[in-house]
């Protein structure tokens, strides 16, 4: 089946530091997704892109659709305590099922104050 | 509701046990997802409903596991003759008319001893 390989694993950083992750895919999707969730919570949308080459920002946070449909990043910047929790990239591919998001196994994010 | 509520938040059980999860999806969004989370991953779809179409149940695990939903709002996934296999956490999501940006419930803590 498909998946979505995403990295790194965890991440420990400074506070104010920058932050950057990924996630690749096997197979083309038509729409990349970021969510971050906290613990003992849902995992809550940060940002929605539709579009290759898409690059939208979301105050500090900002994300790219690659151009190839494979992949996607997320960038923080001025990481600050509260950025601590796990990012998840998510996908929805062409042909798929329409409720079928894809999910990547996630980021741990740590902030160090 | 302002989001998407579940109930209960925590359920623990005893193997073999039937287990009903309840999801109530913000009102008015046609579109609502049961997922698994297990402890360190990511989550895994496993059934989707949309209006009045025949649900998308290709994520289901086993014949175990079954979710209705009434009168295209509540739904309630449940798991028969549960195993320690099943402890996981229960996601509900929803969404309306940007069908890729999925909502999400605050889950339901699965524990089968």
């Amino acid at each position: 089946g498909q998946q979505l390989n995403q990295s790194p694993q965890s991440m420990f950083i400074q506070e104010g530091e920058d932050v950057s992750m990924n996630c690749t895919s096997s197979s083309i999707f038509n729409t990349w997704l970021w969510y971050k969730q906290d613990p003992g919570e849902g995992p809550v949308l940060l940002i929605a892109l539709y579009k290759a080459g898409e690059l939208t920002s979301n105050g500090r946070l900002t994300a790219q659709f690659g151009i190839t449909r494979k992949d996607s990043f997320l960038n923080i910047s001025a990481s600050i305590p509260s950025d601590v929790g796990i990012y998840f990239c998510a996908g929805h591919n062409y042909g798929g099922s329409q409720g079928n998001l894809i999910f990547g196994k996630g980021t741990k994010l740590s902030v160090k104050p | 509701g302002a989001g998407v509520s579940q109930s209960p938040s925590n359920k623990v059980t005893e193997k073999g046990k039937d287990v009903e999860l309840r999801c109530d999806p913000i009102s008015g969004h046609t579109a609502l997802y049961w997922y698994r989370q297990s402890l360190g991953q990511g989550l895994e779809f496993l059934i989707y409903f949309q209006g009045n179409s025949a649900p998308d149940k290709s994520g289901l695990p086993s014949d175990r596991f079954s979710a209705e939903r009434t009168g295209g709002s509540v739904s309630t996934l449940t798991i028969q003759r549960t195993q320690q296999e099943d402890s996981a956490v229960y996601l509900c999501a929803c969404s309306g008319l940007a069908y890729n940006e999925q909502f999400f419930g605050p889950g339901t803590r699965l524990t089968v001893l």
